[in-house]
């Protein structure tokens, strides 16, 4: 079975703090993504990549960066957290070359910026 | 703009009745739709796909149908049951072309 593995599952965090929510997934996959989930809002893109060292924005990548130096790992960076940042983060992998692939997701890091 | 939809934020069904959700998208370049559920504090879960090349696609429980010209598609689900209560969410994307767009979500709650 595929596996998406986030580190941290709930992070308490302060106002400017730097956040790093670290993902890894186990199947080899090319594609991976951080969005964020928001009642009312949906799953909403923050970044994607779509091989090592190769980043793609999403549709609200403000006050976030992505590093992927591994093909397994792909980390999303809060630089400087606010409080407007708390939220249910899911990390995502599918893989390429293959049309109708799967998307699968990780359990979700619960981060809240006090 | 949100190209996927999910006009009703929630749902509730009778158990052992037949739960509609809906999705509307308005790209007409989608061709790979895809269902996934997701519990309280846990990640979506694959429920079902379908390509565009079909439009209707069962498994078990679980249908989801498609309609090109509306650009709409819906899941149903029969006979519904309390274990079915949950967040599900359609999405969208270009059948080989990994990218994913998700509608908000309608929240299903069955009771019993």
């Amino acid at each position: 079975d595929v596996k998406v593995t986030q580190s941290s599952r709930y992070l308490v965090k302060r106002t400017g703090e730097k956040v790093f929510l670290e993902c890894v997934q186990d199947m080899d996959h090319e594609n991976m993504f951080w969005y964020r989930q928001d009642p009312g809002l949906g799953l909403r893109l923050i970044y994607f990549s779509y091989d090592v060292k190769m980043k793609e924005k999403g549709d609200i990548p403000e006050g976030y960066s992505v590093s992927r130096e591994k093909k397994e790992r792909f980390s999303l960076i809060l630089e400087s957290a606010s409080t407007n940042q708390t939220s249910m983060y899911l990390c995502a992998s599918v893989g390429g070359g293959i049309p109708g692939n799967t998307i699968y997701f990780g359990e979700g890091s619960w981060l809240t910026v006090v | 703009d949100q190209q996927v939809k999910q006009n009703s934020p929630s749902l509730s069904v009778q158990e052992g009745r037949i739960s509609i959700l809906n999705c509307d998208y308005t790209n007409s370049m989608f061709d790979y739709f895809l269902w996934y559920k997701k519990y309280p504090a846990e990640g979506p879960t694959f429920l079902i796909s379908i390509s565009s090349i079909k439009d209707k696609n069962e498994d078990g429980r679980f249908t989801v149908f498609l309609n090109k010209s509306a650009k709409h598609l819906s899941l149903h689900i029969v006979p519904s049951q309390p274990g079915d209560s949950a967040v599900y969410f359609c999405a969208a994307s270009v059948y080989n072309f990994n990218k994913f767009y998700f509608g908000s979500g309608t929240k299903l709650n069955v009771k019993p």
